[in-house]
């Protein structure tokens, strides 16, 4: 069975600093794709960075880096520079890459980040 | 570009009434189509999946049922509202066919559901 484990439900930081919000998987598929998507308090879900498991780099988008740990399977998102308008839920999410067309995903319970100015 | 809207934006019903939410993309043929709901404080659950018209295939059982009359368009329905339905519900796409290595969801806006 796959699943997300968010284990922060709350989270504070300090506007300028570096945050990390935690997530682990546990999956048997030998390819899959790790997401994280940031819902602020209006509801939509917004996409932030994608971490194959094959790929030999972490992922970086802008503030945006996961530090992808496969052995621990663990995805960890990075924030650097926290503005006040990171504030939001995060949702670390999976899916596997093998064949077929349904891209289901899996998503965690969240982490919900608070920036402090 | 593509879209994705969702109407309405937040209902509230009465318990036993029926339910319509409605999805629809633009700027893409043939997506993939998820309904998910999200709990208050929690996750999100995904409840319907669509990978062609008239193809609707079912996560958990529940009181809810979706169908897909067009290509670009999912909808999510009840007969009889509990108060469990009670949430947030998300419509996402994603590009058909064999999931590459990205093909990221993208989600609408969102309809908030409050039953009493």
């Amino acid at each position: 069975a796959q699943k997300i484990t968010q284990t922060q439900p709350g989270m504070f930081v300090q506007e300028k600093e570096a945050v990390t919000l935690d997530c682990t998987y546990d999956t048997s598929d030998p390819s899959y794709g790790l997401f994280w998507y940031k819902q602020p308090s209006s509801g939509e879900m917004i996409f932030l960075i994608y971490q194959g498991s094959y790929d030999q780099q972490n992922a970086t988008e802008g503030r945006y880096s996961l530090n992808f740990q496969k052995a621990r399977k663990s995805a960890n998102l990075v924030i650097s520079a926290s503005q006040l308008g990171d504030s939001a839920m995060y949702f670390c999410a999976m899916r596997p890459l093998r064949g077929g067309a349904t891209n289901k995903l899996i998503f965690g319970t969240g982490t919900l980040l608070a920036v402090q100015p | 570009s593509q879209t994705i809207h969702q109407w309405p934006a937040t209902l509230v019903q009465p318990v036993g009434s029926p339910l319509s939410l409605e999805c629809t993309v633009e700027g893409t043929s043939n997506p993939n189509l998820y309904w998910y709901r999200q709990a208050a404080g929690r996750g999100l659950q995904l409840l319907f999946y669509s990978v062609g018209i008239g193809q609707i295939s079912s996560e958990v059982p529940q009181n809810l049922s979706a169908s897909r009359p067009q290509d670009r368009q999912f909808i999510l329905s009840s007969k009889k509202l509990l108060l469990s339905d009670s949430g947030f519900y998300l419509c996402a796409w994603s590009a058909s066919g064999r999931a590459g290595p990205y093909n990221e969801q993208f989600f609408g806006p969102g309809t908030r559901l409050t039953v009493l």
